[in-house]
């Protein structure tokens, strides 16, 4: 079974300074799809990234952006200029080729320093 | 529009009460979600309706009973809850498939207290 770890239970970075957090998942597929989900205080997850595993180069949207390492089964969310906003729980995923349901690893919880 | 949508928002219920939680998206997706997330942990999946046909049911208790009336809609009845099932229920909807636009979509979340 697919296993996703977040080693940093929480984190914190000065606003507009830039933060990485980190996500590591075990598979034995080689085709996958990987994402970062942000739970702010509201609750409701919403989707910042994925990436597709096939894929080699690293997503990015806006100042979210990626550094997915599919040898070391590594996939890191870097933030860039953070603001107020970003605060919330990021909750890496990961999901089979197939039509499978999420893998969610247990969160890091972002606080941004004004 | 990538809405998804709960209600109510926030529920108290009591042991023997029954209750249901709605969800509705209107983005043509064909496999909806329901998660259990309990506070600073990530959510729990809990079933999962592929066509209006329930796929996946992750051992659930038989107090919470899916339903899935169209495509639009997913319901989650709830009967003789324990104050253990107090949390937070998130639906979820996805396109099917295997492919990278299966991707889920979450609403807000009914925040469940049984008492």
């Amino acid at each position: 079974a697919q296993t996703v770890t977040q080693s940093q239970p929480e984190m914190s970075v000065q606003e507009a300074e830039t933060v990485t957090l980190s996500c590591t998942y075990d598979t034995s597929e080689s085709d996958y799809y990987l994402f970062w989900y942000k739970q702010p205080p509201s609750r409701q997850m919403i989707l910042v990234i994925r990436q597709e595993a096939y894929k080699q180069q690293n997503a990015t949207e806006n100042r979210f952006s990626v550094n997915f390492q599919k040898a070391a089964k590594s996939f890191s969310l870097k933030i860039s200029d953070s603001q107020l906003g970003d605060a919330a729980m990021y909750f890496c995923a990961y999901r089979s080729s197939g039509n499978t349901p999420l893998v969610f690893g247990k969160g890091t919880r972002l606080s941004v320093i004004a | 529009d990538t809405e998804v949508t709960q209600t109510p928002k926030h529920l108290v219920m009591g042991m023997t009460n029954k209750k249901s939680l709605k969800c509705e998206q209107h983005m043509g997706h064909r496999a909806m979600y329901w998660y259990k997330q309990k506070a600073k942990k990530p959510p729990e999946l809990m079933f999962v309706y592929s066509y209006e046909k329930l796929s996946i049911n992750e051992s659930v208790p038989s107090r919470f009973s899916p339903e899935c009336p169209n495509s639009s809609l997913l319901n989650l009845h709830l009967h003789a809850l324990q104050p253990e099932d107090s949390a937070l229920y998130l639906c979820a909807s996805s396109q099917e498939g295997t492919g990278a636009k299966n991707i889920q979509y979450f609403g807000a979340g009914t925040r469940l207290s049984v008492l």
